[in-house]
């Protein structure tokens, strides 16, 4: 199975600062289509998880411009301009490149 | 809009089989991809398998063995069945739609199942 590394564990953030997020994958995500299948979701307190970018850096409907996804192969990050205090949960990147799809361990963002 | 709602019971005994509905609105199963996926206390999320737009599934290799979805087109809803449970299975369940291009787009508010005697 695929294994997304997800770093950091979890990450403390001041209001309006910037957070990064790693996704470091232990094959090539790339399809032989040339697609790569690498998504992230937000899950918040009390809430289901929602798909933030789907395609690498594709910004779902919805989703501020403060979210943006980059990286190809094996290394992605995920980076969030100007937090806001909605931001505030656990976030997931996933591949569906391979089967079985499988889901990164998560990082939680907590606002200072 | 689409909208998914899992049901179900919330207390299942080791070893009996857990059953799920996802009902949907707004969209018809026969389109995308339907799929089940867990997320286990602490944070590890799984996926568990997905149904198709034709019928054809595919599962988690994990489960292979316990696991089945299936579909009633006529009432717009999938369904879970996981055989032989234990505690491990212990999670909360979520059903999605799923995109070829926004994998997991539309998600339920989940239901969690708690397998104990």
């Amino acid at each position: 199975d695929v294994v997304l590394t997800q770093t950091p564990v979890s990450l403390s953030v001041t209001l309006g600062d910037q957070a990064s997020i790693s996704c470091r994958s232990s094959q090539s995500l790339e399809y032989s289509d040339g697609y790569t299948y690498l998504e992230w979701y937000l899950q918040k307190p009390g809430q289901s998880p929602q798909l933030l970018i789907y395609g690498v850096s594709n910004r779902f409907s919805g989703v501020p411009d403060r979210f943006i996804g980059s990286g190809s192969g094996t290394d992605f990050t995920l980076k969030i301009s100007r937090v806001e205090p909605e931001d505030l949960g656990v976030y997931y990147c996933f591949q569906a490149t391979h089967d079985p799809l499988t889901f990164g361990s998560g990082t939680k963002l907590e606002i200072k | 809009e689409v909208q998914l709602q899992e049901s179900g019971p919330g207390l299942v005994k080791p070893s009996q089989s857990l059953s799920l509905t996802c009902s949907v609105t707004g969209y018809s199963i026969t389109s995308n991809y339907w799929g089940w996926i867990r997320k286990f206390p602490g944070n590890k999320m799984e996926w568990m398998g997905y149904i198709s737009y034709s019928g054809s599934t595919s599962y988690n290799p994990s489960l292979k063995s316990r696991i089945s979805i299936t579909r009633d087109t006529s009432k717009n809803q999938f369904f879970l069945q996981l055989n032989s449970v234990t505690t491990e299975d212990t999670a909360t369940y979520y059903c999605a739609r799923s995109h070829w291009e926004t994998p997991f787009d539309y998600w339920g508010q989940g239901v969690m199942v708690t397998v104990s005697s």
